[in-house]
């Protein structure tokens, strides 16, 4: 079964430090660019980041960079994402989602819950 | 901040037909960049319903259609039925400095 399982979310300081992992399963996932997406407390979807299959080119939305850094490891089958200098603004569901040929995200996780909050 | 604007809901009566909008610009869906479509249910993750404008994954009812047209596009939803009470959002790319991909507002349908 093709699979995306997030993990690592957690109430966390402004100011303070996390790290999001997205273990992939069922799929080769060193062929595929992969995505964070987030979405605040009932509000809509934001993109994140993005990472090539090579981790040979990586994007932003202007709201993280410089704070937030996307990684994968394709021998463990992981995509991450080091997020510092968190706000209360970051606070949301992260999700991992798979890009397909169509730039379109085809698969996602269930989403781990980041709360910014003193 | 979305730079493609959905209209934030819109409802019908079981059976009945209701689309879509999803307005973009001349560097998304203007520029001739594919636009998908996501359904989100309430509390779970969202899920790829159209691809590529107007293609449906395996196992996507054919009730479910997309179209684009300049820098707009249309999610059509025919024999509305209860479970497709849920958000949807349309996404694309976009070629400004910027942005990256984009998602739009979101719009909930609801059945009547």
């Amino acid at each position: 079964e093709v699979q995306l399982v997030e993990s690592g979310g957690g109430l966390v300081k402004p100011g303070g430090s996390l790290r999001l992992s997205c273990a992939a399963s069922g799929f080769t996932f060193s062929s595929y660019s992969m995505n964070w997406v987030r979405q605040a407390p009932g509000k809509g979807l934001e993109w994140v980041s993005s990472i090539s299959s090579s981790s040979s080119y990586i994007y932003y939305a202007d709201s993280v960079k410089g704070r937030f850094t996307i990684s994968r490891d394709n021998a463990k089958n992981s995509l991450y994402l080091q997020m510092n200098s968190l706000r209360a603004e970051d606070t949301a569901v992260y999700y991992c989602a798979r890009v397909e040929v169509y730039d379109a995200f085809d698969i996602w996780g269930q989403g781990t819950m980041v709360t910014v909050s003193s | 901040q979305s730079v493609l604007t959905q209209p934030p809901s819109v409802s019908g009566a079981p059976g009945q037909r209701v689309t879509i909008s999803c307005t973009g610009s001349s560097s998304n869906i203007g520029a001739g960049y594919d636009v998908h479509w996501y359904q989100q249910l309430p509390g779970t993750a969202p899920k790829l319903l159209i691809y590529g404008n107007s293609n449906r994954p395996s196992g996507v009812p054919d009730r479910f259609s997309g179209s684009k047209s300049g820098t707009s596009a249309s999610l059509a939803i025919t024999g509305l039925q209860a479970e497709d009470e849920a958000d949807y959002y349309c996404q694309s790319y976009d070629s400004s400095l910027s942005a990256f991909y984009v998602f739009g507002t979101g719009t909930k349908v609801t059945v009547l």
